[in-house]
């Protein structure tokens, strides 16, 4: 596709229910990012992926999260056991590799109630 | 790790005016500093950037400039206009660390 997308756009669940958020880059982009933002704040850096090399996790707030990138291509946002505090935007943006710009997705609206 | 700090938090203008937003980072590695537009419910989406070899970079209305040695960095908007409304983000990141740290946002508003 022409830019990042997303999947679900919005998804309501149950606080301790596990959830599964999806992106798509941008074709050929090896890098790829995902972020948090909460109501009116900035954005929050979870986990970055480039090609093959190991992800750097820095960012994850909690051992419930995690994140594969199978193929190089298509990610998977986990979170396990979610809290009302997971409730956010969740933003992914992939970039041609990491020294170029990040171009982001529209983001998955997650509600935890 | 970097932090980005951003001011105002708020700005008004009226159409036609200036608009100039301020961030500061701590992290004197960093090296990359884009800036972008988000309006509501959208994608943030990038508008300019500019690397730490270069002092300033202009788009049209839009130009950015950098001190290193002071570590801030400006974003000034010419002859706003009302569709210039949204939050605005500054961000860096350093050769180091990929990932980019933002500034808090800026809700420019332009009044017809």
């Amino acid at each position: 596709g022409a830019g990042v997308s997303q999947s679900p756009s919005n998804k309501v669940t149950e606080k301790g229910k596990d959830v599964e958020l999806r992106c798509d880059p941008i074709s050929g982009h090896t890098a790829l990012y995902w972020y948090r933002q909460s109501l009116g704040q900035g954005l929050e850096f979870l986990i970055y992926f480039q090609g093959n090399s190991a992800p750097d996790k820095s960012g994850l707030p909690s051992d419930r999260f995690s994140a594969e990138r199978t193929g190089g291509s298509v990610s998977t946002l986990t979170i396990q056991r979610t809290q009302q505090e997971d409730s956010a935007v969740y933003l992914c943006a992939s970039s041609g590799d990491s020294h170029q710009p990040q171009h982001f997705g529209d983001g998955t609206r997650l509600s935890i109630l | 790790g970097e932090n980005v700090e951003q001011h105002p938090s708020t700005l008004s203008v009226q159409e036609g005016d200036s608009a100039v937003i301020k961030c500061t980072y701590s992290d004197s590695a960093s090296n990359y500093f884009p800036w972008y537009k988000q309006e509501l419910g959208k994608r943030p989406q990038l508008i300019i950037d500019i690397r730490s070899n270069v002092g300033e970079k202009k788009d049209q209305r839009i130009a950015v400039t950098l001190n290193k040695t002071a570590k801030h960095f400006s974003l000034h908007i010419t002859e706003t206009q009302p569709e210039d409304s949204a939050v605005y983000f500054c961000a860096a990141s350093s050769g180091s660390a990929r990932q980019l740290t933002f500034g808090s946002g800026t809700q420019l508003t332009v009044l017809p």
